[in-house]
């Protein structure tokens, strides 16, 4: 069965410091990994997502993404963050239907002014 | 493009009430939607995938004669929570994708309190 590890509860940064979020996965086929933020309250929006090719994953908002086969992961990262990046991040990992999308226990970001 | 929404946002309800919550997707047709629930401060845990026309695939331990899930058209679904009790308050957020795409597009959430 698939699933999605992200090991850090809580990153507190500085604004204007670099971010990498990390994430780790189990999936017995080609995996589709995204990320998602959430604000408080409010829904996920999708920050990026690797299907195939390019391992580098361009996402709005600054975000990249590294998919990294031999190490299962797929962190995510940002040169430099602002204090409206605060909000917690899931990673997600799915098939091509995505009727089997599981998330990570999610990454609360806090960022110091 | 490719907007989903919930309706309500919020939601208070008495102990033993039933409450319903819709999900539509506003600019394209869902062939598939999913209900997630969220504890606070936990990840999204999937409760059910429904697809139109069809009975709802319900994850193990989650009680679909309590969580009653419908999808009557390629736009909207709903869920609604039977015989509400404390328990059961919690975020609730869908998704829908269109065709055979992997990407789920996010509702915002429901909000329900159980009192």
């Amino acid at each position: 069965a698939q699933s999605v590890t992200q090991p850090d509860i809580h990153i507190t940064v500085s604004e204007g410091a670099s971010l990498e979020l990390r994430c780790n996965y189990s999936y017995g086929a080609t995996p589709y990994l995204f990320w998602y933020v959430q604000s408080p309250g409010q829904g996920l929006q999708l920050l990026l997502k690797y299907f195939s090719g390019d391992t580098l994953v361009q996402g709005i908002k600054g975000f990249e993404a590294e998919f990294k086969r031999s190490q299962s992961s797929f962190n995510l990262r940002k040169p430099s963050v602002h204090w409206s990046d605060a909000a917690e991040y899931f990673c997600a990992v799915g098939s091509y239907n995505n009727n089997d999308m599981r998330f990570g226990a999610g990454t609360r970001l806090t960022v110091k002014p | 493009g490719a907007v989903v929404s919930q309706h309500p946002s919020r939601v208070i309800c008495k102990s033993g009430t039933s409450v319903k919550i819709e999900c539509r997707s506003l600019d394209f047709q869902a062939t598939t939607m999913f209900w997630y629930r969220q504890f606070p401060k936990q990840s999204l845990m999937l409760m059910a995938t429904s697809n139109e026309g069809s009975k709802a695939t319900y994850e193990q331990g989650v009680e679909k004669d309590k969580f009653l899930i419908n999808h009557a058209s390629l736009t909207l679904s709903t869920l609604t929570v039977t015989s509400a009790h404390p328990e059961d308050s919690s975020f609730y957020i869908c998704s829908a994708i269109a065709g055979g795409l992997a990407e789920q597009y996010f509702g915002p959430g429901t909000r329900l309190t159980v009192t």
